[in-house]
């Protein structure tokens, strides 16, 4: 069965940093790309970044690009995501979820429950 | 960057019967290996997402076969047979043919 548990979630000034995991179970990590989406309160679903399944290719949305980082330790079957210089409006839910191959998240197929990051002074 | 726009933004159901969402994308999601990367997602109250249907038509594992997709090009739909009661939620259509991908704005699925 497939599993994907995120952590790292918390309170956060504005212009702070937190690191985000999400622990995989179930499959072959390194066999596929892994995605993080986020959903402000009450909001709908933006996708965030992605990474390929050998860590060697990641792309990330406008929003991210500079302050964000996407990266995995397929030794640990684990995807992380380092934030940093967040702002009020990187308060969200941060789901990962699974990508059907190694290579492009052209659907996403399995969704971890999120974390929640909350930025506020 | 795809902009993806769903119809209705919220649709009273009453149970047993159809429901329909659409969702229409700013460009074709036709992508160069031929294939259309159309997902639809269900979020259920206070759950995570959860893949329905993906390429269009392709049912997930698990899903209801009340549940169906179809379309083509920029133009999509997503059909519920007969609404159950824990049908209710937020429906997204996703593309994941161009990078950023992106999502529809969400319909609210509730029982009349």
């Amino acid at each position: 069965e497939v599993q994907l548990l995120e952590s790292g979630g918390g309170l956060v000034q504005p212009g702070g940093s937190l690191r985000l995991s999400c622990a995989a179970s179930g499959f072959i990590f390194s066999n596929y790309a892994m995605t993080w989406v986020r959903q402000a309160p009450g909001k709908g679903l933006e996708w965030v970044s992605l990474i390929s399944g050998s860590g060697g290719r990641s792309n990330y949305a406008d929003s991210a690009k500079g302050r964000f980082t996407i990266s995995r330790d397929n030794s640990k079957n684990t995807l992380y995501l380092q934030m940093n210089s967040l702002r009020a409006e990187d308060t969200a839910v941060y789901y990962c979820a699974k990508a059907p191959n190694s290579a492009y998240d052209t659907y996403l197929d399995y969704w971890g429950q999120g974390t929640l990051v909350t930025v506020s002074s | 960057d795809i902009v993806m726009t769903q119809t209705p933004l919220s649709s009273p159901v009453t149970l047993g019967q159809p429901a329909s969402i659409s969702c229409s994308s700013s460009q074709s999601l036709v992508h160069s290996d031929g294939n259309t990367y159309l997902s639809w997602l269900q979020q259920r109250p206070g759950q995570p997402p959860r893949l329905l249907i993906y390429k269009i038509s392709n049912r997930f594992s698990g899903v209801p076969d009340r549940f169906s997709g179809s379309g083509a090009g920029t133009d999509f739909t997503l059909k519920i047979s007969r609404v159950e009661a824990e049908d209710v939620g937020v429906y997204y259509c996703m593309q994941g043919t161009q990078l950023p991908r992106t999502f529809g704005q969400g319909t609210k699925l509730e029982i009349k």
